[in-house]
């Protein structure tokens, strides 16, 4: 199975919006809504910040959102903050039962 | 509070076995609708799905894995592990335990991983 596909890095300033892509195949973000992005900041295990598309789990904050056109996923943060600085991993269920991580998206807030 | 913590050694030399295991406290691992999976991530990469395990054993690996791979469930002591054989270099990395909502993507909690170095 081959990994989604996520920009290596995004950038932006305080206060300002970005949208990171994920863009999978007909075999899995094509297929499910079984979508969920995931924050890592250095050194740290993961934290779901968006499950099943667009589903935010109680104590994310409301400036992370997600959608899905096809096959492609999105997360938009809205209002960045520095704490939002950190690598950013979609991941999708698969036709084949099983689960499949996108590349990683560093984001840098300037 | 559900806490996930993995355990193991942190070296294992190359063409060995691999054996690590999560502890879970704060909930039972019995549970239904609930699957404990592992996820690694090398240095400097990004994250990879090993495989998971539901309370009834039902498994399921990533392909690449999957011949070198076990993940078994232990109800008696509220841990599941895995096994990796045959490593190589290419298996050092950073494992996570993480339990997933069933019917869901939401991987709700993580260990706080474990790092495995592959090396004579």
């Amino acid at each position: 199975q081959s990994a989604l596909t996520q920009p290596a890095s995004v950038s932006a300033s305080p206060g300002q919006s970005i949208t990171i892509s994920c863009t999978g195949t007909n075999n899995d973000v094509g297929v499910y809504n079984y979508v969920s992005w995931y924050q890592q900041h250095p050194g740290k295990a993961p934290k779901v910040m968006i499950y099943d598309v667009n589903n935010r789990p109680s104590g994310v904050s409301n400036r992370f959102s997600g959608s899905k056109s096809g096959s492609t996923a999105s997360l938009t943060i809205s209002g960045l903050q520095a704490e939002d600085e950190a690598d950013y991993y979609c991941s999708s269920y698969t036709t084949s039962s099983t689960w499949v991580f996108g590349g990683g998206t560093k984001l840098t807030v300037l | 509070q559900l806490q996930l913590q993995e355990s193991g050694p942190g070296l294992v030399k190359p063409s060995e076995t691999l054996s690590l295991t999560c502890t879970v406290s704060g909930g039972s691992i019995s549970s239904s609708g609930y699957y404990w999976g592992w996820i690694r991530q090398p240095p400097g990469k990004g994250l990879e799905w090993i495989g998971n395990i539901n309370y009834s054993g039902n498994t399921y690996c990533n392909p690449s894995l999957k011949s070198r791979v076990t993940i078994s469930v232990e109800t008696s002591k509220n841990q599941f592990s895995l096994r990796l054989n045959s490593v190589t270099a290419a298996d050092t990395a950073v494992y996570y335990c993480s339990r997933r909502q069933g019917a869901s993507s939401f991987r709700d909690y993580w260990g706080q991983g474990t790092q495995v170095t592959v090396s004579s």
